[in-house]
């Protein structure tokens, strides 16, 4: 059981726009910087946002970062095959003093 | 460019130890905190341990916390993982990460990992 929840799965045609969401509490997303991650089959991680919002250069500004509360969305646009890959969230748990992650999200680009 | 290198995973017998090394280079490695992250097969992400630049701040996760313990040399650029009582659910790639600037900004740099297997 992940201290962040995440949708198992989404989906969505190419070209078109996808949102995955991301819930915690007031120990880790309400008062701490979110990161989102993209898994492609057989590879480690790779960092798409970080601070909430922010793009590491080399990020396409498909990807989008948001946070509201004690929930953060990671939104993609202009959907591609090559999207396809497993999704995760992260921050830091002030009450655990752990980084906490989602239990990921798997994109299918139908 | 960045580069992050694990080793000295392998095949270990449950109670036994094994210590994993992260081999950094193409940044300045003691600015930047170091974390360890793990995959269990089939399995999302769970954080291990980190440890802040200068090693004076370290963080582990419930499960490893009293077995593992996370160091670093930052005359060899290098990160380590002691991993002692190892038991099956410690079966996992092993990640070396990054951290973005601060003990906890996200990591902007993985390893490849390496496979550590508890069985009998």
């Amino acid at each position: 059981q992940s201290v962040l929840t995440q949708p198992p799965s989404v989906s969505a045609a190419p070209g078109q726009k996808v949102t995955i969401s991301c819930s915690g509490s007031n120990s880790n997303i309400g008062n701490n910087y979110v990161a989102w991650y993209q898994q492609l089959p057989g590879t480690a991680p790779k960092l798409l946002i970080f601070d909430n919002n922010k793009r590491p250069s080399g990020i396409p500004d498909r990807f989008s970062g948001s946070k509201s509360g004690t929930s953060a969305t990671l939104g993609i646009t202009g959907l591609q095959t090559g999207d396809e890959a497993d999704y995760y969230c992260g921050t830091w748990d002030s009450s655990l003093t752990a980084v906490v992650f989602g239990g990921g999200t798997k994109l299918t680009v139908l | 460019e960045v580069q992050l290198v694990e080793s000295g995973g392998g095949l270990v017998q449950p109670g036994r130890s094994l210590r994993l090394s992260c081999a950094a280079s193409g940044f300045t490695f003691d600015e930047f905190a170091m974390h360890w992250v793990r995959q269990a097969p089939g399995k999302g992400l769970e954080w291990v341990s980190g440890i802040s630049w200068n090693g004076f701040i370290t963080g582990y996760a419930d499960s490893v916390k009293g077995r593992f313990t996370i160091s670093r040399d930052n005359a060899k650029n290098s990160l380590y993982l002691q991993m002692n009582s190892l038991r099956a659910e410690d079966t996992a790639l092993y990640y070396c990460s990054k951290g973005k600037y601060d003990f906890w900004s996200g990591y902007d740099h993985w390893g490849q990992g390496t496979l550590v297997t508890v069985s009998s």
